[in-house]
């Protein structure tokens, strides 16, 4: 079945310089990449996702690569700040009628001030 | 985020007991997710259902058992027989049975067997 590797389990980063989160998936059919950000104690919320038919998107400071050859994809997070500690979870998933999103097992990102 | 809901937030069990937890979602979504979140670990799928009357087992489906009755509502059951229930529970919400579909997530329920 589909698997989600990610990497670093944990990332310490200096404010203002940048974070990069990578995964990796297994099943090649897989077309939508959702990440979420877990704030403690809190829901995973959605904050930027990526679909197959596109290698980059952005969105203010974060952005998402994908490289479907390698089957990779990497979160980007430029200028960093203390409200960007949280753990982030990177997820993979394709259209069936079967489908479930299966998730990284997370990344504990810290900012240092 | 404020269209699904979770009770209670906390929750403790003695051990035998079983318990529900209820998710709700005003959202008219199709499909909604149970996860289980133990501490510093990723999100481990329970059951899932893509519509009323219909559920799927997940990764770690022993122990537990769900409904689906109404389209808002999917409790989820834990019962006796999951040896090792102390966790953080999400419930979640999309609004097609396609994957590539965002899912919505619940504030969570903290069970705490005692």
């Amino acid at each position: 079945g589909e698997n989600v590797e990610q990497h670093p389990s944990t990332l310490s980063v200096q404010e203002g310089d940048s974070a990069v989160i990578k995964c990796t998936y297994s099943d090649s059919a897989s077309n939508y990449f959702p990440w979420y950000k877990q704030e403690l104690g809190k829901r995973p919320q959605l904050i930027i996702d990526i679909r197959s038919n596109v290698g980059e998107k952005k969105d203010q400071r974060i952005a998402v690569t994908l490289n479907k050859t390698a089957k990779h994809f990497s979160l980007h997070i430029t200028e960093t700040q203390p409200e960007d500690s949280a753990v982030y979870f990177c997820a993979a998933s394709q259209y069936s009628s079967a489908s479930k999103i299966i998730f990284g097992s997370g990344t504990r990102l810290s900012i240092r001030p | 985020d404020g269209g699904i809901t979770q009770s209670p937030k906390y929750l403790f069990r003695k051990e035998g007991q079983n318990v529900t937890l209820s998710c709700e979602q005003n959202l008219n979504h199709d499909a909604m997710y149970w996860y289980r979140q133990d501490p510093g670990q990723g999100l481990r799928l329970i059951y899932y259902s893509q519509i009323v009357n219909d559920f799927q087992k997940g990764d770690i489906a022993e122990g537990y058992s769900v409904s689906r009755e109404k389209k808002e509502s999917f409790p989820l059951t834990v019962t006796s027989a999951q040896k090792n229930p102390t966790a953080f529970y999400l419930c979640a919400s999309s609004s097609s049975r396609a994957g590539t579909d965002t899912q919505y997530f619940g504030p969570g329920t903290r069970l705490t067997v005692l």
